[in-house]
């Protein structure tokens, strides 16, 4: 089955800065990368998602990038603000009703 | 629209107890499934379906059963609680078209302790 390794579990970043956060997949299949933010107490909740036959999606300050022959996708946030603090999670779907695997969470600390 | 909905939001049981995790849904979409987050372990698939009348396990299944008898519920079944099973439940759906992967749509979670 498919496993997904997400780096690091903790960063902390300073107001302002750039956040990038790593995820690795080992399935060729997978032809979907979700990213999800949940903050504490809520259920997580998609921020921006990419599918295989797109190298690069962005929207605002949040981007995703794929390598599609590495098996590696990542997630950058530029300027960073104290509510992007949360947990974010990655995560990979082959097509259809295919099961989602998720990575183990990052815990983004913003300081003002 | 109300989304994903779970309930109860928090629950405390006794070993060997059962109880039935709710979640409905109102965005008509086939594709349901339960997951558990543990600290350090991220979402974990228990068990899912693709629509009423299907199910099938997931990653972490034993302990846990499901039915769905319409597209809205997706109940999730504790036949005999245990200390392992502490944890919090996130119950999600998706739309399905065709080959196309749509995002899933979480529910806020039940907080669960077994005692």
């Amino acid at each position: 089955g498919e496993n997904v390794e997400q780096h690091p579990s903790t960063l902390s970043v300073q107001e302002g800065d750039s956040a990038v956060i790593k995820c690795t997949y080992s399935d060729s299949a997978s032809n979907y990368f979700p990213w999800y933010k949940q903050e504490l107490g809520k259920g997580p909740q998609l921020i921006i998602d990419i599918r295989s036959n797109v190298g690069e999606k962005k929207d605002q300050r949040i981007a995703v990038t794929l390598n599609k022959t590495a098996k590696h996708f990542s997630l950058h946030i530029t300027e960073t603000q104290p509510e992007d603090s949360a947990v974010y999670f990655c995560a990979a779907r082959p097509g259809g009703y295919q099961k989602v695997t998720f990575g183990t969470g990052t815990k983004l600390q913003v300081i003002p | 629209n109300a989304g994903v909905t779970q309930t109860p939001k928090f629950q405390v049981l006794k070993t060997g107890q059962s109880m039935t995790l709710q979640c409905a849904q109102d965005m008509n979409h086939e594709y349901m499934s339960w997951y558990r987050q543990d600290p350090g372990m991220g979402l974990r698939l228990i068990h899912y379906s693709v629509g009423a009348g299907i199910t099938d396990q997931g990653e972490v299944p034993n302990g846990y059963n499901v039915s769905r008898s319409t597209t809205e519920d997706f109940p999730l079944r504790l036949l005999s609680a245990a200390p392992s099973q502490t944890s919090v439940y996130f119950c999600a759906s998706s739309a399905y078209t065709g080959t196309d992967n749509q995002p899933q749509h979480f529910g806020d979670g039940t907080r669960l302790s077994i005692l």
